[in-house]
């Protein structure tokens, strides 16, 4: 079954403490990327990778880092540092679409983890 | 810098009643456009997109939008609204056809009533 895993669905963490969230995919896709969503603002992102080894800071990275090791993963970490924690993290990858004509890459989302920090 | 901006945070619909979105725009260079619906809990689906090959774009569920150059505007329609389009549905821009660095919208909730 293709896609993109983030686990749990739902975390609670105390303040001042580090969470990492899970992304796997096994869509074979090169690019990865990390979005928070609040209410009332969209998407924003935090931040993506092209590819195995790299990765670039997005509009929000301050209080987040990621490692890409392995091109199925692509965790993030939020720090203490990370002033206001509590938000929906929404993992997605890069990829063609296949659906339309020409075809075009796409972005496809996990299911999103909701972070509470309590 | 590209942007977009979604037109009411909030739209309610009667079932069968024809439904509209607003999206404008602002890119410097030819946008890639992009509308994608959010149930809630869920991860983001994409409905449909514009790629410049077709101003008028078909997408799923019975969507389509419109590519207005001259009005910055790419506002989503769908002819019949359904219980099950209850959702929030977020406008994107990017400027390369591979979805890179997308910038969305705030988003607008739409509500479905008998």
């Amino acid at each position: 079954d293709g896609g993109i895993t983030q686990s749990p669905k739902y975390l609670f963490r105390k303040e001042g403490q580090n969470v990492t969230l899970s992304c796997e995919q096994n869509l074979n896709h090169d690019a990865m990327y990390w979005y928070r969503q609040d209410p009332g603002q969209g998407l924003r992102l935090i931040y993506y990778s092209q590819i195995v080894n790299d990765f670039q800071k997005g509009d929000i990275a301050e209080g987040y880092s990621v490692s890409r090791e392995k091109k199925e993963s692509f965790p993030l970490t939020v720090t203490s540092a990370q002033k206001n924690p509590t938000a929906f993290y929404l993992c997605a990858t890069e990829g063609p679409s296949g659906r339309n004509s020409p075809i075009y890459n796409e972005q496809f989302f996990g299911p999103g983890t909701r972070l509470t920090v309590l | 810098a590209q942007s977009v901006t979604q037109l009411g945070s909030h739209v309610s619909v009667s079932e069968g009643a024809l439904v509209l979105l607003r999206c404008n725009y602002s890119s410097s260079v030819p946008p890639y456009l992009f509308w994608y619906v959010q149930y809630p809990n869920q991860g983001l689906q994409l409905l449909l997109k514009y790629t410049s090959a077709a101003t008028l774009v078909k997408g799923i569920n019975g969507f389509e939008a419109e590519f207005k150059k001259s009005e910055t505007s790419f506002h989503l329609t769908k002819p019949s609204a359904h219980m099950s389009d209850a959702a929030e549905y977020f406008c994107a821009v990017s400027f390369t056809g591979g979805g890179n660095k997308l910038t969305f919208g705030t988003g607008t909730q739409l509500k479905v009533e008998l």
